[in-house]
């Protein structure tokens, strides 16, 4: 079955960097574009980001752009979210999710907690 | 950016009633639109994609409709499960972005 397990979440300073990683299993993961969506405690869901199947294509939300990177490593069935410059407003559960029928999301993990606080 | 208004915030509905939300586009997104339930502490699971389609395993209660700017998610006949926050989600154009959600909780 498909599983998505995130890893690498935890609490950082504001201004500091972190890298989260989401290893995918079950499905043919080289096949399927892959995001992040967070979602700040008792808020709403927010996307931050897609990678497409290849990595040849990446889009951004509009608070995060210039500061978080996404990359996949195919062979290792792994997606990851460079985190730079952290802000107090980036606090929230971090989800990977699979892309489905182009730009929605079918399978989620159980989401990651980053927390920036001083 | 494409801002998605959902409404009421919240519902407060029986089992067995029928439950309509609502979602309001900022602008014509076609029928590029998907739903969501999230329940506590859960992640979010897909029910409807492009407006209208149920997603895989997803029960004939569940329904959608609409395209442009005005969408419906409806739930003919709510069972306890159903009770939950419901988040629209447009993929017309980037950024993609979702409603505010609206609650369904149990009168």
């Amino acid at each position: 079955q498909v599983q998505l397990v995130e890893s690498g979440g935890g609490v950082v300073q504001p201004g500091m960097s972190l890298r989260l990683s989401c290893a995918a299993s079950g499905f043919a993961f080289s096949g399927n574009a892959m995001h992040w969506v967070r979602q700040a405690p008792g808020k709403g869901l927010e996307w931050v980001a897609i990678i497409w199947y290849d990595g040849s294509n990446k889009y951004y939300g509009d608070s995060v752009r210039g500061r978080f990177t996404i990359s996949r490593d195919n062979s290792k069935n792994t997606v990851y979210l460079q985190m730079n410059s952290l802000r107090a407003e980036d606090t929230a559960l971090y989800y990977c999710a699979r892309d489905k029928y182009s730009r929605y999301f079918d399978y989620w993990g159980r989401g990651l907690l980053v927390t920036v606080s001083s | 950016e494409i801002v998605l208004t959902q409404s009421p915030a919240t519902l407060s509905l029986s089992p067995g009633e029928r439950a309509t939300l609502s979602c309001r586009a900022s602008q014509n997104i076609g029928t590029y639109l998907a739903w969501y339930q999230q329940k506590p502490d859960q992640a979010p699971r897909l029910l409807i994609y492009d407006a209208s389609n149920r997603a895989t395993g997803i029960p004939a209660r569940v329904s959608g409709s609409g395209s442009g700017t005005d969408f419906t998610l409806t739930i003919s006949s709510l069972e306890p499960e159903d009770f939950a926050v419901y988040y629209c989600q447009q993929r017309s154009n980037w950024p993609l972005t979702f409603g505010g959600g609206t609650k369904v909780e149990i009168k």
